[in-house]
């Protein structure tokens, strides 16, 4: 069966500090992978999708990135964290067809930049 | 722009009663929606889904009403348990992203 980890679970950095969430996905092969974002009380936001290694599209400017080194690896970063990047940052993947059917989410990793 | 909006932020039942979570969207071109269940500090798991070719949509405990004409997404969950509280979101499918909405928090009281 599929499973997808994520880590850390909670993170807490000071502002400027660099950021590295990481994600893998078991048990499926080139799935579509996302990061979004979940401000406190609020819904879902998407960052970034993946169709494959080395694919990237963004849907939010801000001084985040992503990268997918590997099929099943799908990993957040940023060069200097901003107060505003607090927040609980989900990871997902989803099998053929970007956004046309189910997501399947990680526990999670939720930031607080100080 | 086009959002995905909820109707109630909170829901409070009493155990065994049913609930009913609803949403509106707004992009008519929107042709599949997904409920999520969030319990508090994991990720959203999937309930059930539904494609606009359907109006209903039933699983185990839970049916998605779809009405198209108002925009309007439901989803009931019959004899509601403890187990059941959590945030619920519904989302839509609008072209290169799966939108949320903000989420209902639904209280199963004892």
């Amino acid at each position: 069966s599929q499973t997808i980890h994520q880590w850390p679970a909670t993170l807490v950095q000071p502002v400027g500090s660099p950021l590295s969430l990481e994600c893998t996905v078991e048990g499926t092969s080139n799935p579509n992978l996302y990061w979004y974002r979940q401000a406190a009380g609020r819904g879902l936001q998407l960052l970034f999708y993946s169709v494959g290694i080395g694919q990237i599209s963004s849907e939010v400017p801000q001084n985040l990135s992503a990268s997918r080194p590997q099929d099943r690896q799908f990993i957040l970063s940023s060069k200097k964290l901003l107060l505003s990047d607090s927040g609980f940052y989900l990871c997902a993947w989803g099998g053929a067809g970007v956004f046309t059917g189910e997501l399947f989410f990680g526990e999670g990793s939720r930031l607080t930049v100080l | 722009g086009e959002s995905v909006g909820l109707h109630l932020p909170t829901l409070s039942v009493q155990e065994g009663d049913n609930s009913i979570i609803n949403c509106a969207y707004s992009n008519s071109a929107s042709d599949y929606f997904i409920w999520y269940k969030q319990e508090s500090g994991k990720g959203p798991q999937f309930i059930i889904d539904i494609r606009s070719n359907m109006d209903k949509r039933q699983g185990q405990r839970v049916t998605v009403l779809l009405n198209k004409t108002v925009k309007h997404l439901s989803l009931q969950i019959a004899a509601t348990q403890p187990g059941d509280s959590a945030v619920y979101f519904c989302a839509e499918n609008a072209g290169n992203d799966m939108r949320f909405g903000a989420g209902t928090r639904l209280t199963v009281k004892p």
